[in-house]
């Protein structure tokens, strides 16, 4: 069974970077057909889709971002990674990391997903 | 960013059904499936339905999907205590390259 699982700090500064972590298990980033997403909901609001990176390393972004964020793999640790630049008060969420397969030439939804993962961003 | 538009509240007693529409355009909900998202608070958000009208392994069949042009609506018939969420449609929308989130229905059963 596929299981993710984000990580990282959970205070971020304002204007620093927030660099977040999804480790896969069950399954590998490598494999055809996949899309590794990171998807947010700040406190009080709605699900909002940050970006995603497929295995070969293409990737989406959200263009609210206004390329702050940056969506990376690392294959040998079968994990991808989110850094989000200059963040404020606003970028406060809870963060998850799911995967959407493309199996059939169409997005098929996000199935699997981490627990998620609460970042503040605050001095 | 578009948001694709749903209602922010539904309700019924037990035993009724209720049903959430999700409101988008030619370029989004127009050209590809809708997925429909169960979120309970303190948990992941689960895919329910995917390609419109398909139940994820496990949802029990009183949950249903449609879509009809560049609308698509989620009903889920004989409500439960257990179906209190909130729930998202989403699309993936080709005009910005990306996934666009409904802006959620938080369902209560009375």
């Amino acid at each position: 069974q596929l299981q993710l699982q984000e990580s990282g700090p959970g205070l971020v500064r304002p204007s620093e970077t927030l660099s977040l972590t999804c480790a896969v298990s069950g399954g590998s980033v490598t494999s055809n057909g996949f899309y590794w997403n990171w998807i947010r909901q700040p406190p009080g609001k709605g699900l909002e889709w940050l970006g995603s990176i497929f295995h070969t390393g293409t990737t989406y972004y959200n263009p609210s971002l206004k390329s702050r964020g940056d969506i990376s793999l690392d294959t040998s640790k079968n994990q991808f990674f989110l850094n989000l630049k200059s963040v404020t008060a606003a970028d406060t969420a809870i963060y998850y990391c799911a995967r959407d397969p493309i199996l059939t030439g169409f997005h098929e939804g996000f199935d699997f997903w981490g627990q998620g993962i609460l970042a503040t961003v605050s001095s | 960013q578009s948001v694709l538009t749903q209602p922010p509240s539904a309700s019924g007693p037990p035993g009724q059904r209720v049903s959430i529409s999700c409101s988008g355009g030619r370029f989004d909900i127009g050209l590809s499936p809708v997925h429909w998202y169960q979120h309970l608070p303190g948990t992941a958000p689960k895919l329910l339905i995917y390609s419109n009208n398909q139940r994820s392994s496990g949802v029990p069949d009183r949950f249903t999907g449609s879509k009809s042009g560049t609308s698509a609506s989620l009903a889920i018939s004989g409500l439960q205590s257990e179906d209190e969420a909130d729930y998202y449609c989403a699309v993936w929308d080709d005009s910005v390259t990306g996934y666009v989130f409904g802006s959620g229905t938080k369902v209560t059963v009375l």
